[in-house]
C-alpha cells in the first residue's frame, strides 16, 4: 500500500515562528504536492513538486516556501506564521498521470 | 473563471435513489480527470478515475467525461447512508509537469 506520513497531525504554532511541515512518501513517487484546505473553499494547490530540488508554485504559494531534497521527502515552510495560515494543510503525491494519494492532514493553529 | 466548478451543494438524496454529482473544468489541454471522496475529519480518497471521453463504471459508481463540453460527472447508483460524504473533482493540467487542481467540493447526504 502507498503510505504518505506527515510529520504532525496537530500543531499550534504562535505568529512570527518560522514553521516546517514534513511529507514522506513511500512508493517512488516523482510528484508530490502541498495543499491547503478551508470550509467553503476546497483544497487549494500551494506548491508542487515533479522532481528532487524542482518547485513550482501553485494557486495561493505567497507566505510559503517548500524543499524537495530527497524523492520521497517534501517540505513545506511557513516562514513566519500568521493567523491567516491556520488551517489544515494536506501532502499528496503520485506517479505521472495517476490518481495521488494523500497524507492523514496536519492541523496547523496560529495563535 | 475558477479552473475546477462543482455543483456548490449540499446535496440530499433519498436512500436507494441515484445520487450525480457534476463538475465543469476549463483548460481544454486537461488530460486527467478524477473523483474523491472526503469523510469528515478524513484524507481525501480515489473513488474514480477517467482519462477518455465516455462512461466508466466501477460497481455503483459511474464516471462520464466529455472534454468537448469540458464537463465530467460522478453518478452513485443505489445510495447508501455509507456515500455520506463531500466529493471532489480532480484535473490533472500539463505544462511540461503535472498541476493536480481540485474542485471546492459537493457535500452529499443521503436520507435513510
Amino acid at each position: 500500500d502507498v503510505k504518505v506520513t506527515q510529520s504532525s497531525r496537530y500543531l499550534v504554532k504562535r505568529t512570527g515562528e518560522k514553521v516546517f511541515l514534513e511529507c514522506v512518501q513511500d512508493m517512488d513517487h516523482e510528484n508530490m504536492f502541498w495543499y491547503r484546505q478551508d470550509p467553503g473553499l476546497g483544497l487549494r494547490l500551494i506548491y508542487f513538486s515533479y522532481d528532487v530540488k524542482m518547485k513550482e508554485k501553485g494557486d495561493i504559494p505567497e507566505g510559503y516556501s517548500v524543499s524537495r531534497e530527497k524523492k520521497e521527502r517534501f517540505s513545506l515552510i511557513l516562514e513566519s506564521a500568521s493567523t491567516n495560515q491556520t488551517s489544515m494543510y494536506l501532502c499528496a503525491s503520485s506517479l505521472w498521470d495517476t490518481e495521488a494519494f494523500f497524507g492523514q492532514g496536519t492541523r496547523l493553529t496560529v495563535v | 473563471q475558477k479552473e475546477v466548478e462543482q455543483n456548490s451543494g449540499p446535496l440530499s438524496v433519498p436512500e436507494g435513489a441515484i445520487a450525480s454529482l457534476n463538475c465543469t473544468y476549463s483548460d481544454r489541454v486537461s488530460q486527467s480527470f478524477f473523483w474523491y471522496r472526503q469523510y469528515s475529519g478524513k484524507s481525501p480518497e480515489l473513488i474514480m478515475s477517467i482519462y477518455s471521453n465516455g462512461d466508466k463504471e466501477d460497481g455503483r459508481f459511474t464516471a462520464q467525461l466529455n472534454k468537448a463540453s469540458q464537463y465530467v460527472s460522478l453518478l452513485i447508483r443505489d445510495s447508501q447512508p455509507s456515500d455520506s460524504a463531500t466529493y471532489l473533482c480532480a484535473v490533472n493540467q500539463k505544462f511540461g509537469n503535472e498541476k493536480l487542481t481540485f474542485g471546492t467540493g459537493t457535500r452529499l447526504t443521503i436520507i435513510p
